[in-house]
């Protein structure tokens, strides 16, 4: 019963450097997407796809770049870590784009950059 | 530009009382609201839902009530119970995106 997997569940990188936090769903979903959680602010929308070969752009897209090759996977890569990203980064999964059922969440990535 | 507000950041309440979130939003587009419960260290996991068609929905102890003339909704835990403290996020719908709302720390005191 695994729903939405993620890892590392914790990182420190120093900044400059690049990074992958990975995300898997074994639901069979459509939709997937990526958080950022930050104090006072709530959860944050950085990139999601609506289908394997399919993604777009967030509230806050900039410093991260995604790819869905496959259903079950949705990676989210810093190309180039800065202390602004400095976040607890949520994956989250939903059936379908379009359908009003309620998105499911991993556990979390809290990552710090130095 | 917040589209989804939860004013209160924080909320005590004793054991067995009523526990009232409240969340505000600006876009008429929404159509689907939801919350969330998120303890520590853990992802928000997904609590109740309500569509833009009703006014109310109930689940045990939880209630959600929607108001769209005002924008307004609010979560009604009834008894409130400890294990009820957490965060508690309202996020709301129209299209693909959910948007969420800042969050309210609910403690439940016993």
């Amino acid at each position: 019963n695994a729903g939405v997997t993620q890892t590392p569940k914790f990182q420190v990188l120093k900044t400059g450097q690049s990074m992958t936090l990975q995300c898997a769903q074994d639901m069979n979903h459509e939709y997937m997407s990526w958080y950022r959680q930050d104090p006072g602010m709530g959860l944050r929308l950085i990139h999601y796809s609506v289908g394997a070969g399919i993604t777009d752009q967030g509230e806050v897209p900039n410093g991260y770049n995604v790819s869905r090759s496959t259903t079950e996977d949705f990676p989210l890569r810093l190309l180039s870590a800065a202390p602004s990203q400095t976040s607890v980064y949520f994956c989250a999964s939903r059936p379908g784009q379009g359908s009003n059922q309620p998105q499911h969440f991993g556990d979390g990535t809290r990552l710090s950059i130095l | 530009d917040q589209q989804v507000k939860q004013n209160s950041p924080s909320l005590s309440v004793q054991e067995g009382r009523i526990s009232i979130l409240n969340c505000d939003y600006t876009n008429s587009m929404f159509d689907y609201f939801l919350w969330y419960k998120k303890y520590p260290a853990e992802g928000p996991t997904f609590l109740i839902s309500i569509s833009s068609i009703k006014d109310k929905n109930e689940d045990g102890r939880f209630t959600v009530f929607l108001n769209k003339s005002a924008k307004h909704l609010s979560l009604h835990i009834v008894p409130s119970q400890p294990g009820d403290s957490a965060v508690y996020f309202c996020a709301a719908q129209g299209g693909i995106k959910l948007v969420f709302g800042a969050g309210t720390i609910l403690r439940v005191k016993s």
